[in-house]
């Protein structure tokens, strides 16, 4: 069974960092592209950034483009992202999403970012 | 880029049928037939409904089915349930330089 399990998030004041970490089992990690996907509350989806299976590409939405990191540890089956000068309006819930023929097929159950002073 | 377009709300009785649009150009889902369907229910994390416009995971309901025509995309959903009541977002493939994945902003099915 596919299991995708986040952590990290918390209470942050802006301008600050956070690192998520997402958790993966039962499945072959070093094999699947994977994305970070995030949803403020009350409001959709938006995605936010996507790494290939071995870390050599990734790539950003605009609105955390030089701010978020994302990266992975395939030896460790864990998807990282490193997310600096925090803002309020990053303030969601992070779900990781592993990626079969550009499709989210499977989701974590998230972790809540709150950005606040 | 702007989010796929798809109407706030939409409702229907148990038993009836309901169609979401989900309407976007050329650069994502007119353009590729990577058109993915999610259910989201309070709290809880996306599910794959459909994907690649019309196609279901194992397990899903054949009373779940997805379509596409030029950039509008639809998931009708027949013989209506309580379960059924969620909130549906699309997602398609996009060639826009800005992202790779663009999302609809989401319709909350209300089965009365």
């Amino acid at each position: 069974e596919v299991q995708l399990v986040e952590s990290g998030g918390g209470l942050v004041q802006p301008g600050g960092s956070l690192r998520l970490s997402c958790a993966a089992s039962g499945f072959t990690f070093s094999s699947y592209w994977m994305h970070w996907v995030r949803q403020a509350p009350g409001k959709g989806l938006v995605w936010v950034s996507r790494i290939n299976s071995d870390g050599s590409s990734t790539s950003y939405a605009d609105s955390v483009k030089g701010r978020f990191t994302i990266s992975r540890d395939n030896a460790k089956n864990t998807l990282y992202l490193q997310m600096n000068s925090l803002r309020a309006e990053d303030t969601a819930v992070y779900y990781c999403a592993r990626e079969t023929r550009i499709t989210m097929t499977d989701w974590g159950q998230g972790t809540l970012v709150t950005v606040s002073s | 880029q702007s989010a796929l377009t798809q109407p706030a709300s939409v409702s229907g009785s148990p038993g009836q049928s309901i169609t979401i649009s989900c309407t976007g150009t050329s650069s994502d889902v007119g353009g590729y037939n990577y058109v993915s369907w999610y259910q989201q229910h309070p709290g809880k994390a996306p599910k794959l409904m459909i994907y690649d416009v019309s196609n279901r995971p194992s397990g899903v309901s054949n009373r779940f089915s997805g379509s596409k025509s030029g950039n509008t995309a639809s998931l009708t959903i027949s013989g209506l349930q309580a379960e059924d009541e969620a909130d549906y977002y699309c997602s398609s493939y996009t060639s826009s330089s800005t992202l790779e994945v663009v999302f609809g902003g989401g319709t909350k099915l209300t089965v009365l």
